[in-house]
């Protein structure tokens, strides 16, 4: 069984900044690395699905990157709007779909 | 929309009953998986069917259940329930088996509330 582990737990922006988060895991044994973005009241919707150590994706002001090798991937929103407050799940796909508890993010217009 | 159909929306039961949640996946999907979310936690992977057989089990007490139709439609048993089985029961769907890169899409869930 893979732990993921994501943290922050909750982080509070201004509009404007650029954060970032981490979600670490303590094996590359994984077929691929997903992120979700989840709005309160709505199902988590999926951002990215990365497989190979090295991967970058990008979809707008949020970005990943993938290192298997040291067992994290980032996940970077670039001047965050308060649109953007959401949790942010990060997920292993082994011969399941393990989810980290999330990253709670605020962004304060 | 994702396309994955839940129902019911809201549930409330009494402690020691039996309730069923249903998920319909998307057009295609062959995989359904169900998640619970309670209060201070964060998804917890419950079991994933694949075209009618179990493929893999998580945190899934024995008071509960699942199985996948021919239809493919997806249903969650949960018994002699307990106050702390209040939680907000997600089922998603992806493509395939499970071994790749295939995104899951989730419903919007079915809040169930114990009393």
């Amino acid at each position: 069984i893979l732990n993921v582990e994501q943290s922050p737990q909750s982080l509070h922006v201004q509009e404007g900044d650029s954060t970032n988060f981490t979600c670490s895991f303590p094996s590359s044994n994984f077929y691929a690395l997903h992120w979700y973005r989840w709005e309160t009241a709505k199902s988590p919707e999926a951002l990215f699905v990365m497989t190979l150590n090295g991967d970058e994706k990008k979809k707008g002001r949020i970005s990943a990157t993938l290192n298997t090798k040291e067992g994290y991937s980032y996940l970077y929103i670039k001047g965050s709007q308060p649109e953007d407050s959401a949790t942010y799940l990060c997920a292993l796909r082994d011969n399941d779909m393990r989810f980290g508890a999330g990253t709670r993010l605020t962004v304060k217009p | 929309d994702s396309g994955v159909t839940q129902t019911p929306k809201h549930l409330i039961t009494a402690t020691g009953q039996r309730v069923t949640l249903r998920c319909s996946p998307r057009s295609g999907d062959l995989s359904v998986y169900w998640y619970q979310q309670s209060l201070d936690q964060g998804l917890q992977f419950l079991i994933q069917y694949y075209n009618g057989e179990e493929r893999a089990k998580g945190n899934i007490l024995e008071r509960f259940s699942a199985q996948q139709f021919p239809d493919l439609h997806s249903e969650l048993n949960l018994s002699s329930l307990e106050l702390g089985d209040s939680a907000l029961y997600f089922c998603a769907s992806s493509v395939g088996k499970g071994q790749g890169i295939y995104t899951i899409y989730f419903g919007e869930g079915s809040w169930l509330t114990v009393v």
